[in-house]
């Protein structure tokens, strides 16, 4: 299986602070990474797929970018509504592997 | 639009059976695959695999063969998780989710709409 592992685990963050996720790989799995945001007590919801491409709908103060094993999601400046968990997926192999999320939280 | 509406939340006993249905709407039933996926509480997702409305072909992560089931009926555009044998480590919230792969893009696959999801709670 595929892992996968995201740093930092727990971010504290600012409104209007740049904020980065990296995501790396066991082994290469091009650019088949999606990356999913989670409120609590919500269902996962769909940011970015393909590495670098958004969902319908999705603000463009988030970006995507990386090939490969290593893979980053940026926030460009935090909206109180980003405080939320965040996940990245490989969809390169089955099975559909997860990382373990990155919580940002209000510092 | 598209919806995906799960049926609600279960309390069952160790060694129970257990079915979660997930009901798609707002587009062709058949033309996506349901994935599913599970969160235990205060941790993170756990893909259990997928089925094939139109097919019926269904893949499980190994972890899962042997004792969950997918199935469909596309007379009522529904599928369903069947989970045998529950153990309190089952005790999860439970995901529905569309797959979705744009033609002749590469790495284009992704889970776009999720159910809401159904808690599920194994005590004795």
């Amino acid at each position: 299986d595929i892992q996968l592992t995201q740093s930092p685990s727990f971010l504290s963050a600012s409104v209007g602070d740049r904020v980065t996720i990296t995501c790396r790989a066991s082994q290469g799995i091009s650019n088949y990474l999606a990356w999913y945001q989670q409120r609590p007590g919500k269902a996962p919801e769909l940011l970015i797929y393909g590495a670098s491409t958004l969902h319908v709908g999705v603000p463009s103060r988030f970006s995507g970018s990386g090939s490969g094993t290593e893979f980053t999601l940026t926030i460009s400046a935090l909206q109180p509504e980003d405080f939320a968990t965040y996940y990245c997926q490989q969809l390169n192999s089955f099975p559909r592997t997860f990382g373990q999320g990155t919580k940002v939280e209000f510092k | 639009q598209v919806q995906l509406v799960q049926s609600g939340a279960e309390v069952k006993k160790p060694g129970a059976s257990l079915k979660v249905s997930c009901n798609p709407s707002g587009y062709t039933f058949t033309d996506y695959w349901i994935h599913w996926i599970r969160q235990a509480p205060g941790q993170g997702l756990e893909w259990l695999g997928w089925i094939d409305p139109k097919s019926g072909d269904t893949f499980y992560a190994q972890k899962f063969q042997g004792w969950v089931t997918m199935t469909r009926d596309t007379s009522i555009s529904s599928t369903s998780l069947e989970l045998r044998n529950l153990k309190s480590g089952d005790t999860a919230v439970y995901y529905c989710a569309r797959g979705v792969v744009t033609p002749g893009v590469t790495g284009s696959r992704r889970l776009d709409y999720w159910g809401q999801g159904t808690p599920v709670t194994v005590s004795s």
